[in-house]
């Protein structure tokens, strides 16, 4: 089945600087999202992306679709506090309307 | 004001026990979905409804019922609770009327624990 492999696990970081983290997997995607979780919290949409290469940005987060279909990344410029949190990709399975596969996340860590 | 809400937001039961966690949405959205999410292994999905005839297992469903009661509400049953389902509990909804029929939304969550 697919499976997406999210990296980094963790991430800690000072206060300013850039953070990069992606999801790759082996399988075709139609669709990537990227989610961020507070503590306690349920996840919320970052981004969606539909199209392979496709580049979007929200604030200081960008996020692209691999042309390959089977990646995706998220960079986030300029870090602060406030963006400590856990950061999932999810993707739409080619062949699927609804299914979606969770990468595991990547905890950030702000240092201020 | 939540789009998608969760009652309650923290239970602990006792093995044995009925549970049920209920999700109502305000987003007018059709379709709506359970997940759970555990450490090391992020969300996975146990039911999921396109409407409120349809209703569907995910890939975790042994254990757990649904019900659809309106386009708004959706209900997680566990009718006989048992430790290993101690977990967060994730409703999500997204529309299928849109182009952005992939993006689903989440609401906060309920912790659950049995002992």
């Amino acid at each position: 089945g697919q499976q997406l492999n999210q990296s980094p696990q963790s991430m800690f970081i000072q206060e300013g600087e850039d953070v990069s983290m992606n999801c790759t997997s082996s399988s075709i995607f139609n669709t990537w999202l990227w989610y961020k979780q507070d503590p306690g919290e349920g996840p919320v949409l970052l981004i969606a992306l539909y199209k392979a290469g496709e580049l979007t940005s929200n604030g200081r987060l960008t996020a692209q679709f691999g042309i390959t279909r089977k990646d995706s990344f998220l960079n986030i410029s300029a870090s602060i506090p406030s963006d400590v949190g856990i950061y999932f990709c999810a993707g739409q399975p080619r062949g699927s309307n609804y299914k979606l596969t969770f990468g595991k996340g990547t905890l950030l860590t702000v240092n201020p | 004001d939540a789009d998608v809400t969760q009652t309650p937001r923290n239970r602990i039961t006792k093995t044995g026990k009925r549970i049920m966690l209920e999700c109502s949405q305000t987003k007018g959205h059709d379709r709506m979905y359970w997940y759970r999410q555990d450490p090391g292994l992020g969300l996975r999905l146990i039911y999921y409804s396109f409407d409120v005839k349809d209703i569907n297992k995910g890939e975790i469903s042994d254990g757990y019922s649904v019900s659809r009661q309106a386009q708004a509400k959706f209900s997680l049953s566990l009718e006989s609770a048992i430790p290993n389902q101690t977990a967060l509990y994730f409703c999500a909804t997204s529309d299928s009327g849109r182009s952005s029929y992939n993006e689903q939304f989440f609401g906060p969550g309920t912790r659950l624990t049995v002992l």
